[in-house]
């Protein structure tokens, strides 16, 4: 049973547009909500991280949204650029568990 | 400064076949960790070190085993190989808590056959 659902598994964007990547998790205990960008080929990087006690954080073009009562929390990118293409992954953390819980991953395009 | 690194970064097993995945750190982390990526799936934590001579279960242990009996130092072991373990295997490592931002090896693509 996945605890973090991210949605969509994939999505095409143009230049210049905003990608938007959604998240959903079960466990109440999270206290930490990274996401992380892997490009082919290489490990995950994290990308840009928010704790529940923010609704919004905002670094460059990349903001993250989090919505504690419904449980949601979703990545935007502005004016997505053909560099940005990647896989990006949601997670969730429990720090007293040790573990970190990753969402199933969205591959992004970004088109020229 | 290399980061995190794995070796091998390619294997082909054969069935039954046993094999071990060496992860190095060179950032004094505490933390180190194990996880497998499949399509779809995202990564999945296999096994995890809480510090030097540690290791405890993460989601899917069965099948595999570690060692942490260096802090540099973090090993994957299959000691009988099954296709269900074809996958990309990462590595990671962290400072202190799981909730530190986590450092990934380039992988190790494995296929069993």
């Amino acid at each position: 049973q996945q605890q973090v659902k991210q949605s969509p598994q994939s999505l095409i964007v143009q230049k210049g547009g905003i990608s938007i990547i959604n998240c959903a998790y079960e466990n109440t205990a999270f206290d930490y909500f990274p996401w992380y960008q892997q490009f082919p080929g290489k490990g995950p990087a994290l990308l840009i991280a928010i704790r529940p006690d923010v609704s919004e954080k905002k670094e460059g073009r990349f903001t993250i949204s989090f919505n504690k009562s419904a449980k949601q929390f979703s990545l935007h990118i502005m004016d997505s650029q053909p560099g940005d293409s990647a896989t990006y992954f949601c997670a969730g953390v429990y720090n007293a568990g040790n573990m970190l819980t990753f969402g199933g991953g969205t591959r992004l395009m970004v088109k020229p | 400064n290399a980061g995190v690194t794995q070796t091998p970064k390619f294997r082909v097993l054969k069935t039954g076949q046993s094999m071990t995945l060496l992860c190095a750190q060179d950032m004094n982390h505490e933390y180190m960790y194990w996880y497998r990526q499949d399509p779809g799936m995202g990564l999945r934590l296999i096994h995890y070190s809480v510090g030097e001579g540690t290791t405890a279960k993460g989601e899917v242990p069965d099948g595999y085993n570690v060692s942490r009996l260096k802090k540099q130092n973090f090993l994957l072991g299959l000691e009988s190989a099954a296709p269900s373990q074809t996958s990309v295997y990462f590595c990671a490592s962290s400072y202190y808590l799981a909730g530190e931002t986590q450092y990934f090896g380039p992988g190790t693509r494995l296929l069993v056959l």
